[in-house]
């Protein structure tokens, strides 16, 4: 199956310090990622599309302007937590669509704000 | 607005037993259903999905059914083994190519 690679898979930050997580589809051409939130023991709840050359689409209770989303070519998203809290520690985990509409997951990355 | 609810949130079969796990969705235009399973620790990895134009689909020991009057589909999976342990979640799509995700449901496979 297709590859998706996620980097870092774990970041240790201080509170008010911004971190960048890269989500990159290696095999393929991907013009939609997803980004999600993951809590332990819970479903994957999405944050916000993620289209090739246009703005990002935010799911409702998302900041925006915290959780920056860049889709600077059809093979790499980022995610860009400001000024993280340690409300923001979770797992994040993208994926990225391909042209049958199949979703494939990054390895995921977790985010500790102390 | 559209949800998927998930039954069981956790299911404990003895080995060699099948287990089924069912996904009811809401938005009719739904096409696609996929399921996935989540190991402890790993990304989220399809194992089989369905699109609206068949009623069910088979892979080994992974069966998806579907009905689309009912809006339900469920996942089957026979002989279990250990290595099936891990959270499987369902998933409705529909043209704008967001997924709709159930709850997940915790399989535990039983020596």
């Amino acid at each position: 199956g297709a590859v998706v690679s996620q980097h870092p898979s774990w970041v240790i930050c201080k509170s008010g310090t911004s971190v960048k997580i890269e989500c990159r589809s290696l095999d393929f051409q991907a013009t939609t990622m997803f980004w999600y939130r993951q809590f332990p023991k819970q479903s994957l709840m999405l944050m916000a599309t993620s289209n090739e050359g246009s703005k990002a689409t935010y799911e409702q209770g998302v900041e925006k302007d915290k959780f920056l989303i860049n889709h600077a070519s059809l093979t790499l998203s980022t995610l860009t937590v400001t000024s993280a809290h340690p409300e923001d520690s979770s797992f994040y985990i993208c994926s990225a669509r391909d042209g049958r509409s199949i979703q494939y997951f990054g390895a995921g990355t977790r985010l500790s704000v102390l | 607005g559209e949800n998927v609810e998930q039954h069981p949130s956790t299911l404990s079969v003895q080995e060699g037993d099948s287990a089924v796990i069912k996904c009811t969705y809401s938005d009719s235009a739904s096409n696609y259903f996929p399921w996935y399973k989540q190991e402890l620790g790993k990304r989220p990895q399809l194992i089989i999905d369905i699109r609206s134009n068949v009623g069910e689909k088979k892979d080994q020991r992974i069966a998806v059914t579907l009905n689309k009057t009912a809006k339900h589909f469920s996942l089957h999976i026979t002989e279990t083994q250990p290595e099936d342990s891990a959270v499987y979640f369902c998933a409705a799509g529909g043209g704008n190519y967001q997924l709709i995700w159930g709850a997940g449901t915790k399989l535990i496979i039983k020596p």
